[in-house]
């Protein structure tokens, strides 16, 4: 059964970069049926797509983070990466991972949630 | 970009009543529409996918419809567990993923 761990630091200060890495279990991060995609969440708001890393390797992000994102891909340890730089308390929120089945058009799995803070 | 609208923001409604949430795309989506259920403190579950298509292990009370720019949530008969926040999301651009803002169901 496919599974998705988020992990990294719950806090970040002001103007730094927040890194996360998402862990898969239980499949292949190569699977041609998969795609992987971050979308995070305020508290009390809605989901914000993030960015999504498709098994071409195309990688597209939201417009309004473009400029600050990296998305990547590690096969060896079956993680993907997000990396978010200068951060400001508008980027406090869980940040979710969730794969994309490409037979369904869907995120049909996806991680628990972690939350980042951005405070000094 | 994709804007997909739903309505409404919010729903009161009793057990065992039917409801019915909206989605509205800015343009011409097919069907490719997704349909999602997130409870308080957890990760949204998909429910819906291509518009229509129940999710594997999803109660059969949970329908959708349509196609194009307008699409429907219906849960034929509310029941206390499905009390959460229901989100659309459109698939078609792969380049730009939009989710709508949400509607937050209560009993």
């Amino acid at each position: 059964q496919l599974q998705l761990q988020e992990s990294g630091p719950g806090l970040v200060k002001p103007s730094e970069t927040l890194s996360l890495t998402c862990t898969v279990s239980g499949d292949s991060i190569s699977s041609s049926n998969s795609y992987w995609a971050w979308i995070r969440q305020s508290s009390g708001m809605g989901l914000e797509w993030i960015g999504t890393l498709y098994y071409s390797g195309n990688i597209y992000y939201n417009p309004s983070l473009k400029s600050r994102l990296t998305i990547s891909v590690d096969t060896s340890k079956s993680q993907v990466s997000l990396s978010l730089r200068s951060v400001t308390a508008a980027d406090t929120s869980v940040y979710f991972c969730a794969r994309g089945n490409y037979r369904e058009g869907a995120f049909d799995v996806w991680g628990q949630g972690t939350l980042v803070t951005v405070s000094s | 970009d994709i804007q997909m609208t739903q309505s409404p923001s919010s729903l009161s409604a009793s057990i065992g009543d039917r409801v019915t949430i909206a989605c509205r795309a800015s343009q011409n989506i097919g069907s490719h529409l997704n349909w999602y259920q997130q409870k308080p403190g957890k990760a949204p579950e998909l429910l819906i996918y291509a518009a229509d298509k129940l999710q594997s292990g999803v109660p059969l009370r949970f329908s959708g419809g349509g196609s194009g720019t307008d699409f429907t949530l219906t849960i034929s008969s509310l029941r206390p567990e499905d009390v959460a926040t229901y989100y659309c999301q459109q698939s078609y651009s792969t380049v730009m993923c939009t989710f709508g803002q949400g509607t937050k169901l209560e009993i």
